[in-house]
């Protein structure tokens, strides 16, 4: 069936790093894939939308992209703040409209 | 703006208690989702609703029972509450016209002793 694996539990970076978070996901579907945020004592909230028919997504500093032959899904942004401290979740969208959702990576910055 | 409230927002009850979950959307949204979320599984599907008395079962269903009484109002019902039950319960709406976005309420955490 479909599944979604996000390796990172956690991350910690400094402010003003490179931020990278990978997971890869398997579905016999045209995938959708999205990056979902949580920040703390929130309900998760939608950052990025990728499709098949874009490969990309830009949203508040953050770009996703996904590899079709590695079946991998990436999420990066140039320089991290503070204000970034939250989970992000690697979430696939199958044929019932149903969201698989990864375990989550918990990003810390360091001040 | 999308708008889904919970309540209550924490609850405490013993093994086989009777315990309801309340969700209300205000987005018009024809979907509408409740999850669990537990540390290293994200979130899992348990049950989720098309409309008004319509009812399908998600990953994780044992256990639950929902309800869909309007277009605005789902309900999860534990009747027999269990310790393994213990954890953060959201609710979500969607449009599929849309597409997949969902869109959260605030949680309610749950605690069964």
């Amino acid at each position: 069936g479909d599944s979604v694996t996000q390796m990172q539990g956690q991350v910690t970076l400094s402010e003003d790093d490179f931020l990278f978070i990978n997971c890869t996901y398997s579905t016999t579907w045209y995938p959708t894939l999205f990056w979902y945020v949580q920040y703390p004592g929130e309900g998760p909230q939608l950052l990025l939308k990728v499709t098949t028919a874009n490969n990309k997504g830009i949203s508040r500093g953050f770009e996703a992209t996904y590899d079709k032959g590695t079946t991998s899904f990436h999420l990066q942004k140039a320089s991290v703040q503070e204000s970034d401290s939250a989970v992000y979740y690697c979430v696939l969208g199958n044929s019932n409209y149903q969201l698989i959702w990864g375990s989550g990576t918990k990003l810390i910055i360091k001040p | 703006e999308a708008a889904v409230t919970q309540s209550p927002r924490n609850k405490v009850t013993v093994t086989g208690g009777n315990v309801t979950l309340s969700c209300r959307q205000t987005n018009s949204h024809n979907y509408m989702y409740w999850y669990r979320q537990d540390t290293g599984h994200g979130l899992r599907l348990i049950h989720y609703s098309y409309g008004a008395g319509n009812l399908q079962i998600g990953d994780v269903p044992d256990g639950y029972k929902a309800t869909r009484t309007t277009q605005e109002d789902f309900f999860l019902l534990l009747e027999l509450a269990s310790p393994s039950q213990t954890s953060l319960y959201f609710c979500a709406s969607s449009d599929v016209l849309g597409g997949y976005e969902q869109y959260f309420g605030p949680g309610t955490r749950l605690t069964v002793l």
